[in-house]
């Protein structure tokens, strides 16, 4: 099993451009979650999906859109990328209630 | 809101000695919590969780205790070694299955 993949590893954005983060798990995990991982501010839950075709909104969603068409995949979308959201991203499954599951994380630069 | 102190950022230990970590909390009754290990350029992963009913939890040379009336969590690693030098975040149960996270203690075991 790969577990959770994350892609891309790294990303360099402009400011005003748009990119899709791909997560996907073959765990068959109901839960899948998107964090952002900011230095001296910890992990911070941006949306989550608690099974195909949901979404929800964590602490810190404005500027980023999420889609769950498919139980193993979980995209997190920037519209209009900004220098805030300079950060690494982390995407995460859970079969619930239990641990979380992790991937490598994606490293993305906005200019 | 909930409010998640770790003890310290940084905390230098001598090989073979126990490494005790602080989880503080704040404005909130978790149901569970748990405990991660992340390496630099990885994302977290799991190591331990406990519910609010369970005063400690054992798994090989890790021990955690969890004290509802203190709102406070300890983390052991006895005998400690250089492997395991990472960061450790602790995390709160946040409903719906989600997960809040402290800023994380960086750990060096010094040869």
């Amino acid at each position: 099993n790969a577990g959770v993949t994350q892609t891309p590893k790294f990303r360099v954005l402009k400011t005003g451009q748009s990119m899709t983060l791909l997560c996907a798990q073959d765990m068959n995990h109901e839960y899948m979650y998107w964090y952002r991982q900011d230095p001296g501010m910890g992990l911070r839950l941006i949306h989550y999906s608690v099974g195909e075709g949901t979404t929800a909104k964590g602490e810190v969603p404005d500027g980023y859109n999420v889609s769950r068409l498919k139980k193993q995949n979980f995209l997190l979308g920037l519209e209009s990328a900004a220098p805030s959201q300079t950060s690494v991203y982390f995407c995460a499954s859970s079969s619930g209630f239990m641990e979380q599951f992790f991937g490598p994380g994606t490293r993305l630069t906005v200019l | 809101s909930q409010k998640i102190e770790q003890n310290s950022e940084a905390l230098n230990i001598q090989e073979g000695k126990t490494a005790t970590l602080t989880c503080n909390y704040t404005n909130y009754s978790p149901a569970y919590l748990q405990w991660y290990r992340q390496d630099p350029g990885r994302g977290p992963v799991f190591l331990l969780l406990i519910r609010e009913n369970e005063k400690e939890k054992r798994k090989e040379r890790l021990k955690v205790t969890f004290d509802t009336t203190l709102k406070q969590s300890l983390f052991h690693i006895t005998a400690s070694q250089p492997a395991d030098s990472a960061t450790y975040l602790c995390a709160l149960e946040a409903g719906a299955n989600n997960l809040f996270f402290g800023t994380g203690t960086r750990l060096t075991v010094i040869p």
